[in-house]
């Protein structure tokens, strides 16, 4: 069964630091998310991207933020100055064009970024 | 979007029928019903959708009356293995391809031996 990937599974980083996490949707897929999760806290969503630009952002994806798929493959995230807040996993998420069945989202199993 | 509402714990034993019942009042016309599951440290993962009435797959069951304000999901005898978050999510998977899903706080569900 096709599956999102997602590397390097747990990330440390100093604080100011910039991170790349990175993700390989499934191959079909052409709407790919982030969404990141505060240990105990709720699934929040980051960002969506289609056909190579952004669709919708959250206030928490800010200017320290961006996106991009640099091949035919690779979604990353990138975070230029990393804070101590920004400790959390982040998820990858993928789906197919909406016209093919809905927009049921596949998660990868995660990046822990752990800020110091 | 319409809020969802699901209790914040259950407790189950192995082999035992689970039904976590989400209330979304508000919920569109258009909106379908969604779970996902998480365990930890682990990314969400779609269970099932449904519309109306019924829904069944190899995993779970949907319950949806027909007013549509409230949803059960179920799941046939129980293991250890379904300890896990579950996500009652309402939307419209066709308004836009790129939907932005809104989680709650879940249901935890506890399975004890």
């Amino acid at each position: 069964e096709p599956e999102v990937t997602q590397t390097p599974s747990h990330q440390v980083t100093q604080m100011g630091q910039e991170v790349i996490l990175r993700c390989v949707p499934i191959s079909n897929h052409l709407y790919f998310y982030w969404y990141r999760q505060i240990l105990g806290q709720k699934v929040e969503f980051l960002v969506s991207f289609y056909n190579n630009e952004i669709s919708e952002k959250s206030e928490i994806f800010d200017d320290q933020f961006s996106v991009e798929r640099p091949d035919g493959s690779n979604f990353t995230l990138k975070i230029r100055s990393t804070k101590l807040e920004d400790s959390a996993m982040y998820f990858c998420a993928s789906s197919e064009a909406r016209d093919r069945g809905g927009d049921t989202q596949y998660f990868g199993p995660g990046t822990r970024l752990t800020v110091l | 979007l319409a809020k969802t509402t699901q209790p914040i714990s259950m407790d189950s034993y192995e082999g035992q029928e689970v039904n976590i019942t989400c209330s979304h009042n508000n919920i569109a016309t258009n909106d379908y019903i969604t779970w996902y599951q998480q365990f930890p440290s682990q990314g969400p993962r779609f269970i099932i959708q449904g519309y109306k009435t019924k829904v069944t797959n190899e995993v779970a069951s949907l319950f949806i009356p027909a007013d549509r304000k409230s949803s059960t999901l179920s799941l046939p005898r129980v293991s250890l293995s379904d300890t896990a978050v579950y996500y009652c999510l309402v939307g419209d998977p066709f308004s836009g391809g790129y939907n932005k899903l809104i989680f709650g706080a879940g249901t935890r569900l506890a399975v004890h031996p």
